[in-house]
């Protein structure tokens, strides 16, 4: 059974930084990009970085590119998000998501998601 | 960066009736186009790929079409377990989602 927890979220003061972690089972984690994709509350999905399987393709929405870094360990089979310089629009639902295949990044699993709370 | 336009926002509909859900690509992603359905407190689930192949276990009342920048999905005759939001999302580069659809019950 396909799994996906993530983890790391919390409440935050602007201006400082936060580091999200996506645990992964149930698959072969190196077969398959993986993506962050977030929802603000009472909002729609938005996609934030995704990155291919050997983190030889990586890329970021144009609201975070240059503040946050996605990366990979393919021997922890884990996912990561290093978020900097946050902003009170960072606050969201923030969730780990396998693409279907290698290059098609679309979402067959979803996990439940990490709540992020950038607030003074 | 390709913008995806869902339409209506919100659909009123009645069980068992039809609906017919629109969206709307910027530009052309072939048949690089997904749907999803998501619930109050829960994640996406993926209904949808190539625009128009049901994704594993998804009922066969759940249809896709469309190519290029015009797609539907239709939902033949709407379940009490249906109502919920639907987003599009291209995946022809980096994926970008569309706003949303919410079907209600009428």
């Amino acid at each position: 059974e396909v799994q996906l927890v993530e983890s790391g979220g919390g409440l935050v003061q602007p201006g400082r930084s936060l580091r999200l972690s996506c645990a992964a089972s149930g698959f072969t984690f190196d077969d398959y990009a993986m993506h962050w994709v977030r929802q603000a509350p009472g909002k729609g999905l938005e996609w934030v970085s995704g990155i291919s399987w050997n983190s030889g393709s990586i890329g970021y929405a144009d609201s975070v590119k240059g503040r946050f870094t996605i990366s990979r360990d393919n021997a922890k089979n884990s996912l990561y998000l290093q978020m900097n310089s946050l902003r009170a629009e960072d606050t969201a639902l923030y969730y780990c998501a396998k693409a279907r295949t290698a290059i098609a990044y679309y979402f067959d699993y979803w996990g439940q998601g990490t709540l992020v709370t950038v607030s003074s | 960066e390709i913008v995806m336009t869902q339409s209506p926002a919100t659909l009123s509909v009645s069980p068992g009736e039809r609906a017919t859900l629109s969206c709307r690509a910027s530009q052309s992603v072939s048949s690089n186009l997904a749907w999803y359905q998501q619930k109050p407190g829960q994640a996406p689930r993926l209904l949808i790929y190539g625009a128009s192949t049901r994704a594993t276990g998804i009922p066969a009342r759940f249809s896709g079409s469309g190519s290029g920048t015009e797609f539907t999905l239709t939902i033949s005759s709407l379940q009490s377990e249906d109502f919920a939001v639907y987003y599009c999302q291209q995946y022809n580069n980096w994926p970008f989602f569309g706003g949303g659809t919410k079907v209600e019950i009428k």
